[in-house]
């Protein structure tokens, strides 16, 4: 089974609204973090976002939010006001565990946002 | 504050041939990761190095190799180089215990 799982491959959003990017996870390990990654055309990986499974509240960030969903292992990524710089590629991600030595990062396929003028 | 860097930016190698990429990590960073990410996938785990030790390791056979230097930069090696070999490589850095890995802007290797 897929760990991270992101069913939209692409997306288009008109300027200024919000966007809501989905992504679902699949651990036995109570603990662990999930992150979500923004990548430009030019390749780099941008960290937004951070929610650990034991937060009790959803992560924010400026314009970005964290619908955190447990019981149903969502995580979707909430971009509010959307603007051009906002087109990119974005990963979901999940470490499992947070044993020290332990922190390789299991990523989705992506979901490619294009944000329309 | 320079961040992640990696060198060189782009390579084009044959099969068969071996390959070495080089990432710095951010000040302050002594843990460096690497990810292969295949095109219109997402990225992969290689392995992770620590105290120039590896200490985690992905499911990439014995062909992918590295090494981690007393500075905290690493070296990625890739020997006798396949077609599929060619991806994006990217060098994450992290400090002790931290949750966030901080990304470079990766080599693209493309094996002819």
């Amino acid at each position: 089974a897929q760990k991270i799982t992101q069913t939209q491959p692409g997306m288009f959003v008109q300027e200024k609204e919000a966007v809501t990017l989905d992504c679902t996870y699949d651990t036995s390990d109570p603990s662990y973090g999930l992150f979500w990654y923004k990548q430009p055309s030019s390749g780099e990986m941008i960290f937004l976002i951070y929610q650990g499974s034991y937060d009790q509240q959803n992560a924010t960030e400026g314009r970005y939010s964290l619908n955190f969903q447990k019981a149903r292992k969502s995580a979707n990524l909430v971009i509010s006001a959307s603007q051009l710089g906002d087109s990119a590629m974005y990963f979901c991600a999940m470490r499992e565990g947070f044993n020290f030595g332990n922190e390789k990062l299991t990523f989705g396929t992506g979901t490619r946002l294009t944000i329309i003028p | 504050d320079a961040g992640v860097t990696q060198s060189p930016t782009h390579l084009i190698k044959t099969r068969g041939q071996q390959v070495t990429l080089r990432c710095s990590p951010k000040s302050g960073h002594d843990t460096v990761s690497w990810y292969q990410q295949a095109l219109g996938q997402g990225p992969q785990f290689i392995f992770q190095y620590y105290e120039e030790e590896e200490r985690q390791r992905g499911n990439f056979p014995d062909r992918f190799s590295g090494h981690q230097f007393p500075n905290y930069s690493s070296e990625l090696n890739v020997n006798a180089l396949l077609l599929g070999d060619s991806a994006l490589y990217l060098c994450a850095s992290s400090p002790t215990g931290s949750n966030e890995q901080f990304f470079g802007p990766g080599t693209r290797l493309t094996v002819l």
